[in-house]
């Protein structure tokens, strides 16, 4: 079935460190990817999706892209703010199952001063 | 934006007891999910839910859960006999369109304790 793995957390940054999470998938077909963040407190939110092989995702300094050929899709972002503390979870999306998400495990990241 | 609103944010209940959590799904979507997450572990689907059925459940949705659509804009979960291992964050989401390109747009969360 399909699966997703993500770098285990926690990561601690100082501010205006470069960051990257690593994401790793297993899927049949051609899934879509996404990034969701959860903010303490918060719900999960969308923060990029890439829905093609070689499809850069991008949002709030935020960038990602869909991989194929290594089945990754690595989380990046050149200088980290401490308002980008949160949890962050890879999923993929696949066509014929009802469009449910499958989840990595989340990545916390600590962005200290 | 409109937003995916869950009540109540946080539930105690007794193991036995029965409890009911409550979704209102943004307005013009038309697919609904449940999902979990223990603490410390993955976010985990539960059930979807698309024209007033079920379209979808995972083996975590065993004969305990229902989940029920009431009205135009509710979409409930509900849990017959809790045990301790459904202490959890329960997450509802919808979406507007079925495709996987389409993203979920998910609640703030319930968090159950079962004591």
């Amino acid at each position: 079935g399909d699966s997703v793995t993500q770098m285990e957390g926690p990561v601690t940054l100082s501010e205006e460190a470069f960051l990257t999470i690593n994401c790793t998938y297993t899927a049949t077909g051609y899934p879509s990817l996404f990034w969701y963040v959860q903010y303490p407190g918060e719900g999960l939110q969308l923060l990029l999706k890439a829905t093609k092989a070689d499809d850069k995702g991008s949002n709030k300094g935020f960038e990602a892209t869909y991989r194929k050929e290594t089945t990754s899709f690595h989380l990046e972002k050149g200088s980290v703010q401490v308002s980008d503390s949160a949890v962050y979870f890879c999923a993929l999306g696949n066509t014929g199952t009802a469009s449910k998400l499958t989840f990595g495990t989340g990545t916390r990241l600590q962005v200290t001063l | 934006e409109p937003e995916v609103t869950q009540t109540p944010s946080h539930q105690v209940t007794q193991m036995g007891q029965e409890v009911i959590l409550r979704c209102v799904p943004i307005s013009n979507h038309l697919y609904f999910y449940w999902y979990r997450q223990i603490l410390g572990q993955k976010v985990e689907f539960l059930v979807s839910f698309y024209n007033n059925e079920i379209s979808e459940k995972s083996e975590i949705f065993d004969d305990q859960f229902s989940v029920e659509r009431p009205d135009g804009s509710n979409f409930t979960l509900k849990i017959r006999s809790t045990k301790l291992e459904d202490s959890a964050m329960y997450f509802c989401a919808s979406k507007s369109r079925g495709q996987e390109t389409s993203p979920l747009h998910f609640g703030n969360g319930t968090r159950l304790t079962v004591t």
